[in-house]
C-alpha cells in the first residue's frame, strides 16, 4: 500500500507570497496532522483534522490554515510568507481515529522563503 | 517551551558499540513514540509505548517507558552504519478531557555510526 504522499517535494517562494501544500493520507486513514520542522529541531504540531473538521491547533499564527476534503486528503495554506517559515512541512496520517497516537509521516515538503 | 528533552544531541560511535538515548520530561504522557528520520525524509515510526515501565524490543533496539510515564530511553546494541540517522522521541497527552493526535517532539539525537 502507498504511504502518505505530499506535494510538491520542494518549493521556493518570496516573502509576502502565499503557498499551498498538499497531502494524501494512507488509504483508510481519516486523521491528518501537519507539522513544521525547522532545521536542527524536532517537528512542531500545526493542525490536526479528523473527518474534515479541525480537531487541534498548535501555537501558529492565523497566517496558517488548513482543510480536509471528503476523500481525507488535506491542504495546508500559509499566507504572507516570512523568512522564518522556511522549513520542512510534514503531513502525518493516523489509522485509529482522532485520538490515535501513532502517526505515519510523509516525506515532507521543503519550503524555502527568500 | 521544550516539554521533551533528548540527550545527547549528537552521538558519534564506531560500529559494534552500544548506545543509549534519553528522552526526559517533567510532564506525564499518555504514550511515547520513537521515530527515526533520515535526511530529506519524514520520520518513520519505530515503536509506541503506553504503559509505565513497559519495555519493547525491536531486533537490536530496546525501548523503555519510565514508571511515571515521564521519560523513556532507546538502547541500541552493536550499532551498525545503517543505524545512522536522527532519532526523535514524541509524546502524546490528553487535553481538556479529550485527546487528539498532537505529538510533542524532542529536539532529536543525531546518531552517526562509523564503519
Amino acid at each position: 500500500d502507498a504511504g502518505v504522499t505530499q506535494s510538491p517535494t520542494h518549493l521556493i517562494k518570496t516573502r509576502g507570497q502565499q503557498v499551498t501544500l498538499r497531502c494524501s493520507p494512507i488509504s483508510g486513514h481519516k486523521s491528518v496532522s501537519w507539522y513544521q520542522q525547522v532545521l536542527g529541531q524536532g517537528p512542531q504540531f500545526i493542525f490536526q483534522y479528523y473527518e474534515k473538521e479541525e480537531r487541534g491547533r498548535g501555537n501558529f499564527p492565523d497566517r496558517f490554515s488548513a482543510r480536509q476534503f471528503p476523500n481525507y486528503s488535506s491542504e495546508l495554506n500559509v499566507n504572507a510568507l516570512l523568512l522564518g517559515d522556511s522549513a520542512l512541512y510534514l503531513c502525518a496520517s493516523s489509522p485509529y481515529g482522532m485520538s490515535s497516537y501513532e502517526q505515519y509521516f510523509g516525506p515532507g515538503t521543503r519550503l524555502t522563503v527568500t | 517551551t521544550q516539554l521533551l528533552e533528548q540527550s545527547p544531541q549528537f552521538l558519534s560511535i564506531q560500529e559494534g558499540e552500544n548506545l543509549t538515548v534519553y528522552c526526559n520530561s517533567s510532564s506525564v504522557f499518555s504514550s511515547l513514540q520513537w521515530y527515526r528520520q533520515e535526511p530529506g525524509e519524514g520520520p518513520v515510526l519505530l515503536v509506541t509505548v503506553v504503559t509505565g515501565g513497559e519495555v519493547k524490543k525491536l531486533k537490536r533496539l530496546t525501548f523503555q517507558f519510565g514508571d511515571a510515564r515521564k521519560d523513556s530511553s532507546l538502547h541500541i546494541t552493536a550499532a551498525q552504519p545503517g543505524d545512522t540517522g536522527l532519532y526523535l522521541c514524541a509524546g502524546a497527552k490528553r487535553a481538556g478531557g479529550t485527546s487528539y493526535g498532537k505529538l510533542t517532539f524532542g529536539q532529536g539525537t543525531i546518531l552517526t555510526v562509523h564503519p
